[in-house]
C-alpha cells in the first residue's frame, strides 16, 4: 500500500561505480521528483518529471540522469560515483492540476547512499 | 535569490509543553507555503499548506500561521508528545512552480 516506494533503502558502493535508485508511485500523480538531502538535512531538488517531460533540472552534475519509463516510475542513474554524492536521496510525487491540496508532494522513505 | 530561513535550528521541549517554530522567506512571487514533518529515517510528510489569503491552518495539534505581508510563517505545536520529535521543514512555492526549502528545525520532545 506504500504510496511512493523507492529501492534500495541503503546503498553502499565504491567511488567510480555506476548505480541506480528506483522509484514508483501508485497515487496516479503526473509529476515525480528527485531530491538530495545532505548531512545538514537540507533538501535540494534535483529533477522533476511531468508526463515524461523534464520540467526542472537544477544544476546537478550530468553524472546524474533521471529515467522515466512511464508516469508511475522515475529512476535515478548515477555514473562515476564520487565521495560527495553520499547523501539521502528522496523520491516524491504530486499532481500539478486541480486545487491547492493536490499540489502536496508525497515522499518516499529515502535511499541512503554511501560512497566509500 | 529566493530563500527560506527557519529558526531555531533545534529545540528541546518537555512532553506536554507547547512550542513555536519560525519561517521567514523572500520567495517572490509567492504561491503557497507548506510545513512538512520529517521523522528520522523517513521522508517528509505534509502538515499544512497555505496560500497568501490564509492566515492560519490547523492539523490536529499543529497550527500554522502566515503573514504574507511580512513574509513570515510559524508552526505551533500544542501539548507536545514524544512522537512530535522530528525535523519540521518550511517550503515555499513561487508562481513559477519552483520550491524553496528551509533547512528545517529539529524538535526533540523529552519525557
Amino acid at each position: 500500500d506504500t504510496a511512493v516506494s523507492q529501492t534500495p533503502k541503503y546503498l553502499v558502493t565504491q567511488m567510480g561505480n555506476d548505480k541506480s535508485i528506483k522509484c514508483e508511485q501508485n497515487l496516479g500523480h503526473d509529476t515525480m521528483y528527485w531530491y538530495k538531502q545532505d548531512s545538514k538535512k537540507f533538501l535540494k531538488i534535483m529533477f522533476s518529471y511531468n508526463n515524461k517531460e523534464l520540467i526542472i533540472n537544477e544544476t546537478v552534475p550530468n553524472r546524474f540522469s533521471p529515467k522515466s519509463p512511464d508516469k508511475a516510475h522515475l529512476n535515478l542513474h548515477i555514473n562515476s560515483l564520487e565521495l560527495g554524492d553520499s547523501a539521502v536521496y528522496f523520491c516524491a510525487s504530486s499532481r500539478t492540476d486541480g486545487g491547492l491540496a493536490k499540489n502536496i508532494q508525497y515522499f518516499g522513505a529515502g535511499t541512503r547512499l554511501s560512497v566509500l | 535569490k529566493n530563500q527560506v530561513e527557519q529558526s531555531p535550528q533545534s529545540l528541546i521541549i518537555l512532553e506536554g509543553k507547547n512550542c513555536t517554530l519560525q519561517c521567514n522567506y523572500t520567495v517572490s512571487p509567492f504561491s503557497n507555503l507548506r510545513w512538512y514533518k520529517q521523522d528520522t529515517g523517513r521522508g517528509p510528510v505534509s502538515l499544512t499548506i497555505m496560500t497568501f489569503s490564509e492566515n492560519t491552518k490547523s492539523n490536529g495539534r499543529y497550527t500554522a500561521t502566515l503573514d504574507a505581508d511580512t513574509k513570515q510563517s510559524s508552526l505551533h505545536i500544542t501539548a507536545s508528545q514524544l512522537s512530535d520529535s522530528a525535523s519540521y521543514i518550511c517550503v515555499v512555492r513561487s508562481n513559477d512552480y519552483k520550491l524553496s526549502f528551509g533547512a528545517g528545525t529539529t524538535v526533540t520532545v523529552r519525557a
